[in-house]
């Protein structure tokens, strides 16, 4: 089945305490992008990857970091979290055709709780 | 300011009713997308517009794309309770393809 995962699905942690939320795809899709969901504040961008190695800010990078090393897998790192950076995020993934990309397919997102 | 307004808001209707939710721009839209939402869940693609104009169906859900491709509609016919969610447009805006920009969304609930 095609399909972008996420894990974990829910976490819970303290302020500082590093952690990594894994994305992956099953599609071949060149593009994957993370995206973050407040009450009142809608869908953000926070970083994308066109390709391998190939990474860029969104609307909302700051206290984020990514990787993209390998095709199917596209990890977001939270260096320090804080309070603030709790939320719903989601992953997302697309094809690519003539450099542009093309509809997102979304994974089930994660819910995250910085205490 | 948002780039992507979407209204109404939040929607309340009977089942067997038709609604309209709309999404607008004051910039030109090069790819509007919609997508629907459970609370709290992941987004499923439903249709994407790109010509001005331009009008999908799928099952009793029509989307358009005005021939400015600044504003979309997405009407519901004969609404059940299985319409229930959040309704997304997202757009690449002002010819950027790199970002999806998302309007906040318009809650919908179908009473039975």
């Amino acid at each position: 089945e095609a399909q972008v995962t996420q894990n974990p699905r829910y976490l819970i942690t303290v302020t500082g305490k590093k952690l990594t939320v894994t994305c992956s795809q099953n599609m071949n899709h060149e593009y994957m992008s993370w995206y973050r969901q407040d009450p009142g504040l809608g869908l953000r961008q926070i970083y994308y990857s066109m390709n391998v190695e190939v990474t860029d800010k969104g609307d909302v990078p700051e206290g984020y970091k990514v990787s993209r090393k390998e095709k199917r897998n596209f990890p977001l790192i939270l260096e320090s979290p804080s309070p603030n950076q709790t939320s719903l995020y989601f992953c997302a993934s697309s094809r690519t055709a003539g450099g542009r990309r093309e509809t997102q397919y979304f994974g089930p997102g994660t819910r995250l709780l910085v205490l | 300011s948002q780039e992507l307004e979407q209204s109404p808001q939040s929607l309340i209707v009977q089942e067997g009713k038709n609604l309209t939710i709309n999404c607008t721009s004051s910039k030109t839209l090069y790819g509007l997308y919609w997508y629907k939402q459970k609370y709290g869940e992941g987004l499923i693609f439903l249709m994407m517009l790109q010509k001005g104009g331009e009008e999908k169906s799928h099952e009793k859900i029509t989307a358009k794309l005005d021939e400015k491709k600044q504003q979309s509609s997405l009407h519901i016919t004969a609404s059940q309770p299985s319409h229930a969610g959040i309704y997304l447009c997202g757009a690449d805006i002002g010819g950027s393809n790199y970002k999806l920009t998302f309007g906040k969304g318009t809650l919908l609930t179908v009473n039975p």
